[in-house]
């Protein structure tokens, strides 16, 4: 267990809305990532953070954006919202290895249906 | 762009065969995780290995990486109805804040 929570588990919303989630951790981890997992592509990058501010995207970023103004918290915004949107999303964040490298540890997820 | 081939795409078996699944390569990683997740659920950290040639075993599940550090293997030994789940390998080329490259997965059913 990584500590890592996100909100809303489930959401319905329609296309044209904003809509926020919100991952959260409890270990003070540097990096942080979100992805979103689709059948037949596996999990995918959209935004990672390796810091307070500190942002970048990922290889499917467009249409997203995300913010992290604390440590523990950072937030994944889709302006508005599509139905190509329509996925699972996941947080998650990296921690050391005792021998050196490090390893990602994943949040629950949160379904979003974009109707 | 590295990219992470997993096979096979979907696997059936009966409770107590054994089985493998290979996450294939061009790329060289500094990493690979492997991962199970089980439906509505987040993928579930199994195993890291980061030595060429690296082989780790987990009660009945044996992981090996690649001499060449660009292809892994999962075993798994009589299999069981709780195995079942969706296996997921991810590979790491940097050391740290690094990002992963996921497989497509293989969805494992085993069988009662």
């Amino acid at each position: 267990d990584a500590g890592i929570t996100q909100s809303p588990r489930h959401k319905v919303t329609e296309t044209g809305t904003p809509v926020t989630l919100r991952c959260h951790q409890t270990e003070n981890h540097r990096y942080m990532y979100w992805y979103r997992q689709d059948p037949g592509h596996g999990l995918r990058l959209i935004h990672y953070s390796y810091g307070v501010k500190d942002t970048d995207k990922g290889e499917v970023s467009d249409g997203y954006s995300v913010s992290r103004s604390k440590t523990e918290d950072f937030l994944l915004t889709l302006e508005s919202a599509t139905s190509s949107q329509t996925s699972v999303y996941f947080c998650a964040i990296a921690r050391g290895l005792a021998g050196g490298g490090e390893t990602q540890y994943f949040g629950p997820g949160t379904r979003l249906l974009v109707l | 762009t590295q990219l992470l081939e997993q096979s096979p795409q979907f696997l059936s078996i009966q409770e107590g065969e054994n089985l493998t699944v290979y996450c294939n390569s061009s790329s060289v990683f500094s990493s690979l995780q492997w991962y199970r997740q089980e439906p509505g659920e987040g993928p579930v950290l199994l195993v890291t290995v980061v030595t060429g040639g690296e082989v780790k075993k987990l009660k009945r599940l044996t992981f090996q990486f690649g001499d060449a550090r660009k292809d892994s293997s999962l075993h798994i030994t009589a299999a069981q109805p709780g195995d079942t789940g969706l296996y997921l390998c991810a590979g790491s080329v940097g050391t740290s804040g690094s990002r992963l490259t996921f497989g497509e997965g293989t969805q494992l059913t085993v069988n009662p």
